[in-house]
């Protein structure tokens, strides 16, 4: 089975610019994370959804991100305007609701550069 | 409030000796435990987790980590490191009845040949 799929791998914008970065989660998975890594902030939680429905977005830093799941396989997470400091590693994660604790399955990751 | 530490940003042991990475938690209720690892430029892989049950728990790549109730630890360990292992290890655990997870601030194991 595929894993959880993002893109752009990479990207390398400039500030003021729209940034869309995409996510499929596992086939099958119910649940989606958005994550976001730092040197100076470790990794921490954005937003997820359940059942394409946002469920917690307390992690999202500010009103220029936003996050979409249109449907069960695609999430969007945008930021617009970008600023430098949004440069960091996005992931996104997956995991079903097949049991009573559920593993998230995390995504390659999309190293953002804002210059 | 729930929390997760890692005391220990690095750890370094020789190939072959046994290894352990340090978690501890505090959470209210019954302790959902995580560990994964990250490789350079990777995506985080789920090694092991703990629910309920045996205190010890077995993963991938020959891991497990003990759940210690008394102490509020789940420490990561491995009888024989490989220079394989190398990379950086995050704890995590879960809050409350929700699907989310708080992670630990990592720590990077590196195993001499």
């Amino acid at each position: 089975d595929a894993g959880v799929i993002q893109s752009p791998r990479h990207e390398v914008t400039e500030m003021g610019q729209e940034v869309t970065l995409r996510c499929k989660p596992i086939s099958g998975h119910n649940s989606l994370f958005w994550y976001r890594q730092t040197m100076m902030r470790g990794l921490e939680l954005l937003i997820y959804f359940n059942n394409n429905v946002p469920i917690d977005d307390s992690g999202m830093p500010e009103d220029r991100f936003s996050a979409k799941m249109p449907n069960a396989s695609f999430s969007t997470l945008k930021i617009q305007p970008s600023e430098p400091r949004d440069s960091a590693v996005y992931f996104c994660a997956s995991s079903s609701a097949g049991g009573p604790v559920d593993t998230q399955y995390f995504g390659p990751g999309t190293r953002l550069t804002v210059l | 409030a729930q929390s997760v530490a890692q005391p220990e940003d690095q750890v370094n042991v020789a190939e072959g000796n046994p290894l352990t990475v340090k978690c501890t938690y505090s959470v209210s209720g019954n302790p959902y435990l995580f560990w994964y690892v990250q490789y350079p430029n990777r995506g985080l892989q789920f090694l092991l987790k703990y629910i309920t049950g045996d205190n010890l728990v077995k993963g991938s790549y020959g891991f497990e980590a003990e759940f210690n109730k008394s102490q509020t630890s789940f420490h990561l360990k491995k009888p024989s490191a490989l220079v394989s292992d190398s990379a950086l290890y995050f704890c995590a655990v879960r809050i409350g009845d929700t699907d989310k997870l708080i992670f630990g601030t990592g720590t990077r194991l590196q195993v001499f040949p």
